[in-house]
């Protein structure tokens, strides 16, 4: 099993540009989240999917979309990005929503450099 | 609300002892703790569910106390191998059937001298 997957790990925008953080998992969890990660900050949930069509948002959502159309994809899309937007976003997946259950899996990581 | 943790950061010789801490305003379901080593992704250690229970993995164990919302991490006879960044993830009790979202505190460097 490769677990959770993340594309790319680095990327750097423009100002104004879009683009879509890939994530993908082999587990089949039921839950997957998008989390961001700034130095002093710990993690902040950005948008979470408890099931395939379901989405909802977490701490930080704007200017992030999500949408959930297979139980495996889970891609975060940033329709036109700002110099705020820079920062490491980690997708994470669980087997069950009710978080008390087990642990999240991390994927590896996507380092977002914002010009 | 971010759980609050503390210390922020501490510095250890081997062989010595810390406990991290990590408090909630709202009431708690679970108290979930992470490592994380520089330009890596989380490690999972441990859950404590409500109920106070205490576990332990290796020579790292953890409390809960579910009437202070409050949990501690405790590492002894501290190794090289545990230094990174120790984040506590809250999930609030909202109802019986457990909840969606993990609220991460801002994490507490440890670092771990020879």
């Amino acid at each position: 099993n490769a677990g959770v997957t993340q594309t790319p790990k680095f990327q750097v925008l423009k100002t104004g540009q879009s683009m879509t953080l890939q994530c993908a998992q082999d587990m089949n969890h039921e839950y997957m989240s998008w989390y961001r990660q700034d130095p002093g900050m710990g993690l902040r949930l950005i948008h979470y999917s408890v099931g395939a069509g379901i989405t909802d948002q977490g701490e930080v959502p704007n200017g992030y979309n999500v949408s959930r159309s297979t139980t495996e994809d889970f891609p975060l899309r940033l329709l036109s990005a700002a110099p705020s937007q820079t920062s490491v976003y980690f997708c994470a997946s669980s087997y069950k929503w009710q978080l008390y259950t087990g642990e999240l899996f991390f994927g590896e990581g996507s380092r977002l450099t914002v010009l | 609300q971010q759980p609050v943790q503390s210390p922020q950061a501490v510095i250890l010789r081997e062989g010595e002892d810390a406990v991290i801490n990590c408090s909630s305003s709202k009431a708690l379901y679970s108290v979930h703790w992470y490592r994380q080593k520089h330009g890596e992704a989380p490690v999972f250690l441990m859950i404590l569910l409500k109920g106070g229970e205490q576990k332990g993995h290796e020579k790292i164990s953890a409390s809960f106390n579910e009437k202070k919302q409050q949990s501690s991490l405790y590492l002894t006879a501290s190794q090289l191998s545990y230094s990174g960044t120790y984040f506590c993830g809250t999930e609030i009790l909202i109802s019986n059937f457990g909840n969606e979202k993990l609220t991460f505190g801002t994490g507490t460097r440890l670092t771990i001298i020879p």
